[in-house]
């Protein structure tokens, strides 16, 4: 069974840094492409991040680039997203996701919640 | 960035009707579609990809229809466990994008 169990949220201030950690078990993780998903409180989802399965392709939103690095530790079996530079508008539930298909997020965590505000 | 629409933002139907709800994409997106349901205090969970095919264990009363940039979902046979925010969301170019649910309430 797909198993993803994020962690690393929490409050920080305007300006400030977090790193997420989403641990895989239960599949190969090293076959699967990744991605983080989120959403704000009471709003729609938005796709944040994907990786490749060998860690050479990144892609992101446009909202998060060059603030956000997502990365992947296959002989961990975890994924991360270090978010820098943060803003109230980035509070949200931060979901992991297996990423099949080209595009679908197909097993997903149960999410962290990053709460930004002073 | 490809837009995605939804429609209605909410559809109330009694428990053994049909829902029908409805995706439109900004431009083409194929057959590049996918939905997920979301219940409360949940993450979402996928039930079609490639506008039409049912992930495996999607119980056959969700159809997914439709091709560039007009779809539909519906439910043919409502269950109480159906009753959640719909998301429909487009992989065709990056960045993959959603629509903004259609919340599926009990009449």
């Amino acid at each position: 069974e797909v198993q993803l169990l994020e962690s690393g949220g929490g409050l920080v201030q305007p300006g400030g840094s977090l790193r997420l950690s989403c641990a895989a078990s239960g599949f190969t993780f090293s076959n699967y492409a990744m991605s983080w998903v989120r959403q704000a409180p009471g709003k729609g989802l938005e796709w944040v991040s994907r990786i490749s399965s060998s860690n050479i392709s990144t892609y992101y939103a446009d909202s998060v680039k060059g603030r956000f690095t997502i990365s992947r530790n296959n002989s961990k079996n975890t994924l991360y997203l270090q978010m820098n530079s943060l803003r109230a508008e980035d509070t949200a539930m931060y979901y992991c996701a297996t990423t099949s298909g080209g595009g679908l997020a197909d097993s997903w965590g149960q999410g962290t919640l990053v709460t930004v505000s002073s | 960035e490809i837009v995605m629409t939804q429609s209605p933002a909410t559809l109330s139907v009694s428990p053994g009707e049909r829902a029908t709800l409805s995706c439109r994409a900004s431009q083409s997106v194929n057959s590049n579609l996918a939905w997920y349901h979301q219940k409360p205090g949940q993450a979402p969970r996928l039930l079609i990809y490639r506008a039409s095919t049912r992930v495996t264990g999607i119980p056959a009363r969700f159809s997914g229809s439709g091709s560039g940039t007009e779809f539909i979902l519906t439910i043919s046979s409502l269950q109480s466990e159906d009753f959640a925010v719909y998301y429909c969301q487009q992989y065709n170019n990056w960045p993959y994008t959603f629509g903004q649910g259609t919340k599926l309430e009990i009449k």
